[in-house]
């Protein structure tokens, strides 16, 4: 079965940096695309960045250009996000999400999240 | 980016009732559209993809409709699991954008 495991998560003062990892199994980490999803505490669901099955293509919302880099190792099946210059706005718990095609459809299976706090 | 906006934002039904939520985009997305349903506590889980979609294992009682800038989602039986909070997705544009959500409860 598909399993997603985030990690990575914590509580980070405002303009650090941190990195998100998530541990992929039960399918074919490279056929697919990878995204990632966050959700503030009490808010909606806010799509964040996406990579293409082979790690060429990069696509990223208009709140983490310039920050966030999402990368994949697929020898590992393993997905990242490095987040820089961190933001209150930024707190939220982060989920992995595994997309139906090889780049950008709908996210068909997701992690648990992991909870990152950007607080002083 | 694409602005998609869901009605109602909230409802309240009863079991059995049909429920329709309906998502509206702000330019055309062809049938680039997902429906998601998240519990209290949960984490969301796809139900409708491209639109009209299911995904497997995902009860027949929901279907998805639209094209274009209209979108619906209907549960033809509302359960008592249904309950929860529904999301659209638009993947025809980057960003990728969600719509606010609409929340389902017991009347």
């Amino acid at each position: 079965q598909v399993q997603l495991v985030e990690s990575g998560g914590g509580v980070v003062q405002p303009g650090r940096s941190l990195r998100l990892s998530c541990a992929a199994s039960g399918f074919i980490f490279r056929s697919y695309g990878m995204h990632w999803v966050r959700q503030a505490p009490g808010k909606g669901l806010e799509w964040v960045a996406v990579v293409s099955h082979d790690g060429r293509n990069k696509y990223y919302a208009d709140s983490a250009k310039g920050r966030f880099t999402i990368s994949r190792d697929n020898s590992k099946n393993t997905l990242s996000l490095q987040m820089n210059n961190l933001r209150a706005e930024d707190t939220a718990v982060y989920h992995c999400a595994k997309d139906v095609r090889i780049e950008a459809a709908a996210q068909d299976y997701w992690g648990q999240g992991t909870r990152v706090t950007v607080s002083s | 980016a694409v602005q998609l906006t869901q009605s109602p934002s909230s409802l309240s039904a009863s079991v059995g009732d049909r429920v329709i939520i309906t998502c509206r985009a702000s330019q055309g997305i062809s049938t680039a559209l997902a429906w998601y349903q998240q519990k209290p506590g949960k984490t969301p889980e796809l139900l409708i993809y491209d639109a009209s979609n299911l995904k497997s294992g995902v009860p027949s009682s929901f279907s998805g409709s639209g094209s274009g800038t209209e979108f619906a989602l209907t549960i033809s039986s509302l359960q008592p699991e249904d309950f929860a909070t529904y999301y659209c997705q638009q993947f025809h544009d980057f960003p990728l954008t969600f719509g606010g959500g609409t929340r389902v409860d017991i009347k």
